[in-house]
C-alpha cells in the first residue's frame, strides 16, 4: 500500500524567512509520480509540480524549489524567502497510476504554513 | 474560462436526505475523480471515471453513487446522508499523453454540511 507522511502540521515564520516543507512516501511501485498542492485559505487545491519516480534532478521555480531524494523515499519543498500569501496548506501526494488511464492519488496529512508578516 | 466546476459550492442538509452535487471539466480530459476532504484537511480518493467507466471504487458506503453522463461530467448522489458525511467534496480530472500520467486539475468544491 502506498503512504505519504508529512511530520510537521503546521510551520510559522516571519516573512522573508525559507520554509521547508518535508515529504517521505512509501510505495512498492517502480514508477510513479509526486506532485505538490497547495490550498489556500479560500480553499481550493492549486497544483505546484509533478515529478515522475526517474527524474531525480532537482527543480526550481521562482521562490519555489523541490528536492526529490529516491534513496531517502523524500520529496521536499522549500519556499525561499516567504511571503503572506504563501500562508496555506501543502499537501504532498503519491500516485498510483492505473494501468487502463487516470491515477490514484494518495495525499499526505498536509502541513500548514502560516507567514506572519 | 473555468476549468473545472463543480455546483453547489455550499450545500446544507438534514440527516436522511438525498443530494446530489455536479461536477464538469471543459480541459478535455478524460479521467475524473472525486474525492473527500474531512475536517482535518485529510484527503481521499473516492471514486474514478475513465470515458464514462468506472476505474476507482474505493471502499466508501454505497449510499455514495457516481455518475458519468459523459467524459466531461462526473456527479455524486448521496442518499440518506449521515452526519458524518459532512466533508468537502472535490471534483478532479486528468490526461494521459503517450502512458504518461498529467497532473490532476481540482474544482474549487463542495462544502457540504449534514444537519
Amino acid at each position: 500500500a502506498q503512504k505519504v507522511t508529512q511530520a510537521q502540521t503546521e510551520i510559522s515564520v516571519v516573512e522573508k524567512e525559507d520554509v521547508t516543507l518535508d515529504c517521505v512516501y512509501e510505495t512498492r511501485d517502480t514508477t510513479y509520480y509526486l506532485f505538490w498542492y497547495k490550498q489556500p485559505p479560500s480553499g481550493e487545491l492549486v497544483f505546484l509540480i509533478r515529478r515522475n519516480s526517474f527524474d531525480e534532478q532537482n527543480e526550481i521555480s521562482g521562490r519555489y524549489s523541490w528536492n526529490f531524494q529516491k534513496s531517502t523515499s523524500s520529496f521536499n519543498f522549500t519556499i525561499t524567502a516567504s511571503q503572506v500569501v504563501d500562508s496555506a496548506v501543502y499537501f504532498c501526494a503519491l500516485s498510483d497510476p492505473i494501468k487502463a488511464a487516470g491515477n490514484k492519488l494518495t495525499f499526505g496529512g498536509g502541513t500548514r504554513v502560516l507567514v506572519k508578516p | 474560462d473555468t476549468a473545472v466546476s463543480q455546483t453547489p459550492k455550499y450545500l446544507v442538509t438534514q440527516m436522511g436526505n438525498d443530494k446530489s452535487i455536479k461536477c464538469e471539466q471543459n480541459l478535455g480530459h478524460d479521467t475524473m475523480y472525486w474525492y473527500k476532504q474531512d475536517s482535518k484537511k485529510f484527503l481521499k480518493i473516492m471514486f474514478s471515471y475513465n470515458n464514462k467507466e468506472l476505474i476507482i471504487n474505493e471502499t466508501v458506503p454505497n449510499r455514495f453513487s457516481p455518475k458519468s453522463p459523459d467524459k466531461a461530467h462526473l456527479n455524486l448522489h448521496i442518499n440518506s446522508l449521515e452526519l458524518g458525511d459532512s466533508a468537502v467534496y472535490f471534483c478532479a480530472s486528468s490526461r494521459r499523453l503517450a502512458g504518461v500520467e498529467h497532473e490532476q486539475f481540482f474544482g474549487p468544491g463542495t462544502r457540504l454540511t449534514v444537519l
